[in-house]
């Protein structure tokens, strides 16, 4: 079956500006995951969504991050007035229920670039 | 603040012969530890867990063991096979109350050679 996908895989942009990031879970999980690994850096957590609960926004680093669920399945990332230090990969991930336990399917990323 | 530690960027192994991936953690209450595989333009890949009640867990020519009192876990591969390049990533969670979050380490390039 069909794997999380993300789009775009690159994306280049200019500081200052506004980027999103989407991300299709696979069908059916209810729990979703956002990280992001910059350069020499693990994977960072940025938020989670579990079904219709409120997300867990902990691990947003600014204010100029936000994300969203729509219907419980597509998300985007959005990240406005991007800084150079925004740069990374985006990975997103979905498990069958936010749980422990609970394998986290993950995307192939989107290669953020801020010039 | 890294939480979880992986304190070789890089590893090499000859073929056949045994990989020993090590992590290390600081904070005590991770209680679930899995271990992601991932090849380059890829995502991570689940490759097997260990709850902090087990000290071993195997699968296949996969083995971790998690030392809780020294706060430090290992994989093992044996034998090792030069499909096993990758990058390998260590990474942790705390309890079942806020989902499944996971702290990663910063990874271990495993690349094993013929």
């Amino acid at each position: 079956g069909a794997g999380v996908s993300q789009s775009p895989s690159n994306k280049v942009t200019e500081k200052g500006k506004d980027v999103e990031l989407r991300c299709d879970p696979i069908s059916g999980h209810t729990a979703l995951y956002w990280y992001r690994q910059s350069l020499g850096q693990g994977l960072e957590f940025l938020i989670y969504f579990q079904g219709n609960s409120a997300p867990d926004k902990s691990g947003l680093p600014s204010d100029r991050f936000s994300a969203e669920r729509t219907g419980g399945s597509v998300s985007t990332l959005t990240i406005q007035r991007t800084q150079q230090e925004d740069s990374a990969v985006y990975l997103c991930a979905s498990s069958r229920a936010g749980t422990l336990y609970n394998e986290q399917f993950f995307g192939p990323g989107t290669r953020l670039t801020v010039l | 603040d890294q939480q979880v530690k992986q304190n070789s960027p890089s590893l090499s192994v000859q073929e056949g012969r045994i990989s020993i991936l090590n992590c290390d953690y600081t904070n005590s209450m991770f209680d679930y530890f899995l271990w992601y595989k991932k090849y380059p333009a890829e995502g991570p890949t689940f490759l097997i867990s260990i709850s902090s009640i087990k000290d071993k867990n195997e699968d296949g020519r996969f083995t971790v063991f998690l030392n809780k009192s020294a706060k430090h876990l290992s994989l093992h591969i044996v034998p090792s096979q030069p499909g096993d390049s990758a990058v390998y990533f260590c990474a942790a969670s705390a309890g079942t109350g806020g989902g499944n979050k996971l702290t990663f380490g910063t990874g271990t390039q495993l690349k094993v050679e013929l």
